[in-house]
């Protein structure tokens, strides 16, 4: 149980496009995801809490219009990165949080902008 | 601030040995911690985790010890085997007992086991 998936899992866009990011979890209900950003051999870095049906709580110093999350199910959060350049390449990660608090992770998304 | 950090960024140890994967916290309002293992390119895997209203905690070969007094948790890997080989990373969620818990990790400890 508690599995939760990403799509897509590897993405290259070209600079000044959109792309979306799609965060499920698959056999349980999840009012609040996460999203986190990891940069090559660093910890993971909280961007923003999705909670269902209300607006993202976003992590100081992330731009809100660039990184746009919308929670619209309890299975479901979506994360677009917005204008995409090259230094918005990472990996991408979400979770979702169970009833008893415990955080399960997808895969991750490694987003390439050229 | 809340921090949540480690004492080790890297741990060799050989197959079949056990591991301990040292971490501390700041927060002493922290009452949640978790470890989570990460392989190459995938996302964090929960381990196992452990409430403030305990000092340990066991699961398949790995043994989660909490001590407030010093803020310190670590995790403990019996017979180490190869596919072993990760990041390891603690985190802490001070929800306080509410639905929103943010965590907080640690830089990680990357753990290399050799045959």
């Amino acid at each position: 149980g508690a599995v939760v998936s990403q799509h897509p899992s590897r993405v290259i866009c070209k600079s000044g496009t959109s792309v979306k990011i799609e965060c499920r979890s698959l056999d349980f209900q999840a009012t609040t995801m996460f999203w986190y950003r990891q940069f090559p051999k660093q910890s993971l870095m909280l961007m923003a809490t999705s909670n269902e049906g209300s607006k993202a709580t976003y992590e100081q110093g992330v731009e809100k219009d660039k990184f746009l999350i919308n929670h619209a199910s309890l299975t479901l959060s979506t994360l677009t990165v917005t204008s995409a350049h090259p230094e918005d390449s990472s990996f991408y990660i979400c979770s979702a949080e169970t009833k008893l608090d415990t955080q399960y992770f997808g895969p991750g998304t490694r987003l390439t902008v050229l | 601030g809340e921090s949540v950090g480690l004492h080790l960024p890297t741990l060799s140890v050989q197959e079949g040995d056990n591991s301990i994967i040292n971490c501390a916290y700041s927060n002493s309002a922290s009452d949640y911690f978790i470890w989570y293992k990460q392989e190459s390119g995938k996302g964090p895997q929960f381990i196992i985790d452990i409430r403030s209203n305990m000092d340990k905690r066991q699961g398949q070969r790995v043994t989660v010890l909490l001590n407030k007094t010093v803020k310190h948790l670590s995790l403990q890997i019996a017979a180490t085997q190869p596919g072993d080989s990760a990041v390891y990373f603690c985190a802490d969620n001070d929800a306080g007992g509410t639905s929103y818990g943010k965590l907080t990790f640690g830089q990680g400890t990357i753990l290399t086991v050799h045959p």
